[in-house]
């Protein structure tokens, strides 16, 4: 089961705005619309900041949005915040009835 | 809202097996509305799907660990439990629980297993 293809690392300066991405395959990203992504910060669980490419859950700010092009999801932060500084992670479902994480990417508001 | 509590040993002996307990309130095992998972994140590393089990009974592992990996469920006591047999230190980790519904998640704290003579 492969890991799921992130940057090691993205920064950015208060206010900007980044785009992390999330490279899978035709049988995970590519095929499935359950794309979910995490924000973890040290010491903590990770929380899920968006679900199926594009959704939010309840009391996450709409400063972060998801999308998917292809075998290729993102994760939009806009109007960064110093509180933005954490670890993201993607995570797809997959044809095996599981999920599958990429390697995780570190933003650093600079 | 639903809470997620992981317990058990946080030391297990090379070759020995790995077991876990995650405590649900708030929400039941047995709903139709989540399925329960585990996840590991060793340390300073990503995190790594486990497996999974719907309330249909179905349950899912993760191809690279299925041989050792086993999750149930007791309904009575509203837990679900990991099992990862003939552990090395590659399974030293942080080993969360969650339960998924269809627009939240929930997960525990985690849990530091190290394995180690």
């Amino acid at each position: 089961q492969s890991v799921l293809t992130q940057p090691a690392s993205v920064s950015g300066s208060p206010g900007q705005s980044i785009t992390i991405s999330c490279t899978g395959t035709r049988s995970d990203v590519g095929f499935y619309n359950y794309i979910s992504w995490y924000q973890q910060h040290p010491g903590k669980a990770p929380k899920l900041i968006i679900y199926d490419v594009g959704s939010r859950p309840s009391g996450v700010s709409n400063r972060f949005s998801g999308s998917k092009s292809g075998n290729t999801a993102s994760l939009t932060i806009s109007g960064l915040q110093a509180e933005d500084e954490a670890d993201y992670y993607c995570s797809s479902f997959t044809g095996s009835t599981t999920w599958v994480f990429g390697g995780g990417t570190k933003l650093t508001v600079l | 809202q639903v809470q997620l509590q992981e317990s058990g040993p946080g030391l297990v002996k090379p070759s020995e097996t790995l077991s876990l307990t995650c405590s649900v309130s708030g929400g039941s095992v047995s709903s139709g509305n989540y399925f329960w998972s585990w996840i590991r994140q060793p340390p300073g590393k990503g995190l790594e799907y486990i497996g999974n089990f719907y309330y249909s009974g179905s349950t899912n592992y993760n191809p690279s660990l299925k041989s050792r990996v086993t999750i149930s469920v007791d309904t009575s006591k509203n837990q679900f439990s990991l099992r990862l047999t003939s552990v090395t230190a590659a399974d030293t980790a942080v080993y969360y629980c969650a339960g998924t519904g269809d627009d939240a998640e929930y997960w525990g704290q985690g849990a530091l297993v190290t394995v180690s003579s």
